[in-house]
């Protein structure tokens, strides 16, 4: 049974306007979530995390969300490039675990 | 500075072939994770070494599967009688120190293998 949860294989934007990216867990032990972002023929690389204290981190154009409640999460990004068209990550893990990851979501942003 | 390296990039081999993956970890990264991506999937955790043991090999799908760190350092992913289900991607990665603290995975390329 999956953990980690994305249920949206694929997202496309135009460039300029907001991506959102959802993720879902159901282990509710989790207490740091990351997002991964992807290109062809490279390994993960990290872009954001929240650890379960907060609700909200923010980097730049980036921003992740966390809503215990509903043991959700989102990534959005303001705004879209087209260089930011990758497959993004959610991951998460408690303390001393390792790494949980979704399956990935397809961003394309286009020109 | 060099990141997490892995060797080769690709790897073709029949069914029924033994295997070796190895992966140069960042230096003084003390924790190394191996995880296995299908097609469609994400990362999947294999196992995790702290320093030179295996702290955590639960993610091993069968005794075919193997990996050693002997000196703390580089790593290698054994898999014996390789099977076509083996095909996949297998990635790297190292953080500084794992326990009782949350840190950055830095991934590597990965290896993609190929099982006929």
């Amino acid at each position: 049974d999956q953990q980690v949860k994305q249920n949206s294989p694929s997202l496309s934007v135009q460039e300029g306007r907001i991506s959102i990216l959802n993720c879902d867990y159901t282990n509710s032990m989790f207490d740091y979530f990351l997002w991964y972002k992807k290109y062809p023929a490279e390994g993960p690389t990290f872009l954001i995390s929240i650890s379960s204290i907060k609700d909200k981190n923010e980097d730049g154009r980036f921003t992740v969300f966390l809503n215990k409640s509903a043991k959700h999460l989102s990534l959005h990004i303001v705004p879209s490039q087209p260089g930011d068209s990758a497959v993004y990550f959610c991951a998460a893990s408690e303390k001393n675990t390792p790494l949980v990851f979704g399956k990935g979501t397809r961003l394309s942003v286009i020109a | 500075g060099a990141g997490v390296s892995q060797t080769p990039s690709n790897k073709v081999t029949e069914k029924g072939k033994y295997v070796e993956l190895r992966c140069d970890p960042i230096s003084g990264h003390t924790a190394l994770y191996w995880y296995r991506q299908s097609l469609g999937q994400g990362p999947e955790f294999l196992i995790y070494f702290q320093g030179t043991g295996a702290a955590d090999d639960s993610g091993l799908p069968n005794d075919r599967f193997f990996a050693v760190r002997p000196e703390g350092s580089v790593s290698t992913l054994k898999i014996q009688r390789t099977e076509r289900g083996d095909s996949a991607v297998y990635l790297c990665a190292s953080s500084l120190n794992f326990a009782g603290s949350y840190n950055e995975q830095f991934f590597g390329p990965g290896t993609r293998l190929t099982v006929l």
